[in-house]
């Protein structure tokens, strides 16, 4: 079945420091890729999306490129802030009917320090 | 903006109990789900719903059961609590489409502890 490998936490950064979480996925077809954020005591929220090959997500500094070469969606920011400090989820969807399921890697946790 | 509203932000029950977790969304989406998230496992997919009255189970139904009775309201019901109940429970909602082009828009998640 399908599944979504992410890089173990807890990242640590200094704030304006690179960022890059990795995320590799196994699926039938062409699934499409999101990428999730939590914030400390809240629901996920969408970050960015793929839905095709070669397709780059991007929202709020964060991007991630759609690599159906290296079966990737690595998660990235040039600078992070210590706002951005949150737990973040890789997940692809299961293309089959349309009830659009979701598959979620494990969660990565960043923490971000001055 | 899309509003996905869990009942109770926390929520302390006794082993035995009959639960009820309830979930409404206000954007006219044909799609719910209930899943549990727990440290080190991500979120694992309890039950979902493509459409009133319809359910599917997911990858851990074992011990629940849901309720679609109107398009806007999906609830998940542990039939009798017990303390591997014990998690953090997250509803979400998406419209329906081919392809999985949809993302899913979650609420803010009720904690649960059953004693």
């Amino acid at each position: 079945g399908d599944s979504v490998t992410q890089m173990e936490g807890p990242v640590t950064l200094s704030e304006e420091a690179f960022l890059t979480i990795n995320c590799t996925y196994t699926a039938t077809g062409y699934p499409s890729l999101f990428w999730y954020v939590q914030y400390p005591g809240e629901g996920l929220q969408l970050l960015l999306k793929a839905t095709k090959a070669d397709d780059k997500g991007s929202n709020k500094g964060f991007e991630a490129t759609y690599r159906k070469e290296t079966t990737s969606f690595h998660l990235e920011k040039g600078s992070v802030q210590v706002s951005d400090s949150a737990v973040y989820f890789c997940a692809l969807s299961d293309q089959t009917g349309g009830g659009n399921k979701l598959t979620f890697g494990t969660g990565t946790q960043l923490k971000v320090e001055l | 903006d899309v509003k996905v509203t869990q009942s109770s932000r926390y929520l302390v029950k006794r082993t035995g109990e009959k639960v009820f977790l309830e979930c409404v969304q206000d954007m006219d989406h044909e799609n719910m789900f209930w899943y549990r998230q727990d440290p080190g496992l991500g979120l694992r997919l309890i039950y979902f719903s493509y459409d009133v009255k319809m359910k599917e189970k997911g990858d851990i139904p074992e011990g629940y059961s849901v309720s679609r009775e109107k398009k806007e309201r999906f609830s998940l019901i542990l039939e009798s609590a017990s303390t591997n109940q014990t998690s953090m429970y997250l509803c979400a909602s998406s419209l329906s489409g081919t392809g999985g082009r949809q993302p899913q828009h979650f609420g803010d998640g009720t904690r649960l502890s059953i004693l």
